[in-house]
């Protein structure tokens, strides 16, 4: 089944504890991209791929880092997590720009 | 930076109405999607018109794109209530090629 996975689907942390959130997509998809979702705030972009070791910056990065090593994969990783990273993640991919893109699940995570 | 403005925030109907939700971008767009989010899921795609192209439909849903206005609309006919979702526009943004999402439209299908 062509899908993006992520893992964890929930993750509750402490404050300064280094995390990572996995993304896969198995559509051999050139185009990844994180977004956070928070309530009044919508799907804000934090990171994108247009393809492997190619990555720019959305409108929210601070706080977070990515790599694109393989395509398939495009993790997310916090370095040191603060308390308003708390948020809904989410993982999409998409073929090229002129595709929708495919979401994954999302990751609830926590940070106290 | 936030793209798209939609509107209405919320809209509330009765089965087998339509609804209409627009959303107005700012800067020029490579194409416009329209995606659907079932309360705290994953986004699904739904549609996407292309800025060259000022009509489209796929089923129930038509959507139109006057980029000499910078704006959309998505019209869904004939709704249900499983139609009842949030609904977000995004624009991809020709220079960059980042997607940018409106806040979305809750809408509510009364059965």
């Amino acid at each position: 089944e062509a899908q993006v996975t992520q893992n964890p689907r929930y993750l509750i942390t402490v404050t300064g504890k280094k995390l990572t959130v996995t993304c896969s997509q198995n559509m051999n998809h050139e185009y990844m991209s994180w977004y956070r979702q928070d309530p009044g705030l919508g799907l804000r972009q934090i990171y994108y791929s247009m393809n492997v070791e190619v990555t720019d910056k959305g409108d929210v990065p601070e706080g977070y880092k990515v790599s694109r090593k393989e395509k398939r994969n495009f993790p997310l990783i916090l370095e040191s997590p603060s308390p308003n990273q708390t948020s809904l993640y989410f993982c999409a991919s998409s073929p090229t720009r002129s595709y929708g893109y495919t979401f994954g699940s999302g990751t609830r995570l926590t940070v106290v | 930076s936030q793209q798209g403005e939609e509107d209405p925030q919320a809209l509330s109907i009765q089965e087998g109405e339509n609804a209409t939700m627009n959303c107005s971008y700012k800067t020029s767009i490579n194409n416009l999607q329209w995606y659907r989010q079932n309360s705290g899921r994953g986004l699904v795609h739904l549609i996407l018109i292309r800025s060259n192209e000022r009509e489209k439909h796929s089923g129930r849903l038509r959507v139109t794109l006057d980029t000499s206005k910078k704006s959309s609309s998505l019209l869904i006919t004939a709704s249900r209530a499983a139609d009842t979702a949030s609904y977000f526009c995004a624009t991809d943004e020709r220079v960059k090629g980042k997607l940018i999402f409106g806040q979305g439209t809750e809408l509510s299908v009364k059965p």
